[in-house]
């Protein structure tokens, strides 16, 4: 069985710091790796994804993440935080089916003014 | 945002009720996905259609049920609702073909409340 774990429930960090949000993952073969973001009264926006490749994936509004396979990691990460970015932060595996996302159980990002 | 729409956005129902929830997929989708999203916990996988035919199922009873039309949408009806079924329910579509599947769009969910 594949799992994800989201080691913080929340993360707190300055508007212009830079931020990781921390993703472990397990699952048997390559992983599909996905993060997620989710704004209060909303569904989930997709954020970036790794198939293959560079560990360095580069997803929407700045954000990037950085797959690592030894330390079966996924983290989100991004330069420098905006008060917009607070959400609440989801990775999800994929299983080796294609139908079926497994998430974490979600970092809730406070970036302060 | 993206183009999967569900429909009601609220709803309140009596323990043991029926429920029906519906999600429009987005544009050149053919396969949709539900989840069920717990107060303070992340989603939970309940099944997938694809091809108008149930495509792997989560850890959730047989009352949990779907459909899947001509046209790629879906409709999750949950009979006998329980207490523990109030949740945030999540629609997702993606494209399903050539040994693959493109990323899962989500629709902004319908919260059903069990009273």
């Amino acid at each position: 069985a594949q799992s994800v774990a989201q080691p913080e429930d929340q993360v707190k960090v300055a508007e212009g710091n830079p931020l990781t949000v921390k993703c472990t993952y397990s699952v048997s073969g390559n992983p599909y790796l996905f993060w997620y973001v989710q704004y209060p009264n909303r569904g989930l926006q997709f954020l970036l994804k790794y198939i293959t490749g560079d560990n360095l994936v580069k997803g929407s509004y700045g954000f990037e993440a950085e797959f690592n396979k030894s330390q079966t990691s996924f983290h989100l990460k991004k330069p420098s935080a905006l008060v917009s970015d607070s959400a609440l932060y989801f990775c999800a595996v994929r299983n080796n089916a294609g139908n079926m996302l497994t998430f974490g159980g979600g970092t809730r990002l406070m970036v302060k003014p | 945002e993206t183009g999967v729409t569900q429909s009601p956005t609220h709803l309140i129902k009596t323990r043991g009720q029926q429920v029906t929830l519906r999600c429009s997929s987005q544009s050149g989708h053919n396969t949709v996905s539900w989840y069920q999203q717990a107060l303070g916990q992340g989603p939970q996988f309940i099944f997938q259609y694809y091809r108008e035919e149930e495509n792997g199922r989560g850890n959730f009873p047989p009352r949990f049920s779907g459909l899947q039309f001509p046209n790629y949408s879906s409709e999750l009806n949950v009979n006998a609702l329980e207490l523990d079924d109030s949740a945030l329910y999540l629609c997702a579509s993606s494209l399903r073909g050539g040994g693959g599947s493109t990323e899962a769009f989500f629709g902004q969910g319908t919260r059903l409340t069990v009273v």
